[in-house]
């Protein structure tokens, strides 16, 4: 089984602050992607990333997947209030039995006020 | 992205009772699909993998005669909560997979808030 930590459970912020999300595992995926969940709804994808290293930036949100493809990291610039919400991080196997199943990391709740 | 509906979005039942969750695959066919339940405030926990023209597999701890998953068609899985009972009062939500090159994404329905009085 591989499992995803991720890292703080829940952060509260002040509008207009800075945060960093951390996925980190001991085992190698072949993609990891970031999830957004609001309360009552479904997950839904941010970004995939797939190459060790890689940086990607959605707006004010900068992902990035480590070299060894083992963790990301999830940042996010001058924080809103519609930037709250649980942000969840799962990785891809990649290999055709298993290419269906995602692991979820546990989660992080970021709650921005105001 | 594609997108996945699930229906209904919310539904209270007596105990004792069944209900009926649709997942549907809009602009996709879907091959596979997964059911999650989620409590309040964690992460998703996989139930069962849906596989069109055959049986679904349940994770370990999953009742399969409890929770009858029915995926007849390309666009359409259906997860049943048989009996219904106050402790499977859940969030439960589905996927779809989406293979691209290598990689999977997974596009989430909406999730139904399932509460048993």
């Amino acid at each position: 089984t591989q499992l995803l930590e991720q890292s703080p459970q829940f952060l509260s912020i002040q509008e207009g602050e800075n945060l960093t999300v951390y996925c980190n595992s001991s085992s190698v995926f072949s993609s990891l992607q970031w999830y957004r969940q609001e309360p009552g709804e479904g997950p839904v994808l941010l970004v995939t990333v797939v190459t060790g290293g890689e940086v990607k930036k959605l707006k004010r949100l900068t992902f990035q997947f480590g070299d060894a493809r083992k963790d990301s990291s999830l940042h996010i610039t001058a924080a809103q209030p519609g930037d709250t919400g649980l942000y969840l991080c799962a990785g891809g196997a990649g290999t055709t039995d298993s290419w269906g199943k995602l692991q979820f990391g546990a989660g992080t709740q970021v709650v921005v006020t105001p | 992205g594609a997108v996945v509906s699930q229906h209904p979005s919310r539904v209270i039942c007596k105990s004792g009772t069944s209900v009926k969750i649709e997942c549907r695959s809009l602009d996709f066919q879907a091959t596979t699909m997964f059911w999650y339940r989620q409590f309040p405030k964690q992460s998703l926990m996989l139930m069962a993998t849906s596989n069109e023209g055959s049986k679904a597999t349940y994770e370990q701890g999953v009742e399969k005669d409890k929770f009858l998953i029915n995926h007849a068609s390309l666009t359409l899985s259906t997860l049943t909560v048989t009996s219904a009972h106050p402790e499977d009062s859940s969030f439960y939500i589905c996927s779809a997979r989406v293979l691209r090159g290598m990689n999977t994404e997974a596009f989430f329905g909406q999730g139904t808030r399932l509460t048993v009085v």
